[in-house]
């Protein structure tokens, strides 16, 4: 089975702070990474994708990639309370479906 | 607006009927998927679609049938609706490819009583 695992949370960081969001996979097929962030009662939201080993940056947000780990995190830098939010991690090995995590929720506290 | 959008928002019906969800993506994207969250959050893939064509059915009853009449175009038929149908439902698309990124509608919350 397919598992793409995240800590639930919540996550508490404060306001300006770096929040680190954690998410491995089972598949080693994977080829496709995902974050996705949900805010209460609306639909996922795609912030950040990554294909290969390494670092990704936009804006505030990197995304970080390691194969050989199975391991893919989401760091938000300057973490503001508009970001309080559940991310999902997302992964595919075709491109045809998403396998997510359960997502963790994330709190920035003024 | 470009977008991904889905009609209705809300639907509330009695167990035994059958309903059905509209989906409509105008990003010029040739592949949809519908996804169900459950009352824990949790996300899953139900069905994807490719130009029209059945891609992937993920162990979902025969109940649910979805339909693309065009690439734009993915709808979502429930018969006999059962209790544990109660979920929001999610509507996907993206460009046919390896890496397509997907973009999600806003959902439909489904609740069967």
């Amino acid at each position: 089975q397919k598992e793409v695992e995240q800590n639930s949370g919540p996550l508490s960081v404060p306001e300006g702070a770096i929040a680190s969001l954690n998410c491995t996979y089972s598949d080693r097929g994977s080829q496709s990474f995902f974050w996705y962030r949900q805010y209460s009662g609306k639909s996922p939201e795609l912030i950040m994708f990554i294909y290969s080993n390494g670092d990704k940056e936009d804006g505030r947000f990197t995304a970080q990639l390691n194969k050989a780990s199975q391991y893919v995190s989401l760091l938000i830098r300057d973490s503001q309370p508009s970001d309080s939010a559940t991310y999902l991690c997302a992964v595919t090995n075709s491109g045809y479906a998403l396998n997510f995590g359960k997502g963790t929720s994330l709190l920035v506290t003024p | 607006d470009t977008a991904v959008s889905q009609t209705p928002k809300y639907l509330v019906t009695q167990m035994g009927n059958d309903k059905s969800i509209k989906c409509e993506q105008n990003l010029g994207h040739d592949t949809m998927y519908w996804y169900k969250q459950d009352s824990k959050k949790f996300l899953k893939i139900m069905f994807s679609y490719n130009n029209k064509e059945l891609i992937i059915n993920e162990t979902v009853p025969n109940r649910f049938s979805p339909k693309s009449p065009d690439k734009a175009h993915l709808n979502l038929h429930i018969n006999s609706l059962e209790l544990g149908d109660s979920a929001v439902y999610f509507c996907a698309s993206s460009h046919w490819a390896p890496r397509g990124e997907q973009y999600f509608g806003p959902g439909t919350r489904l609740t069967v009583t």
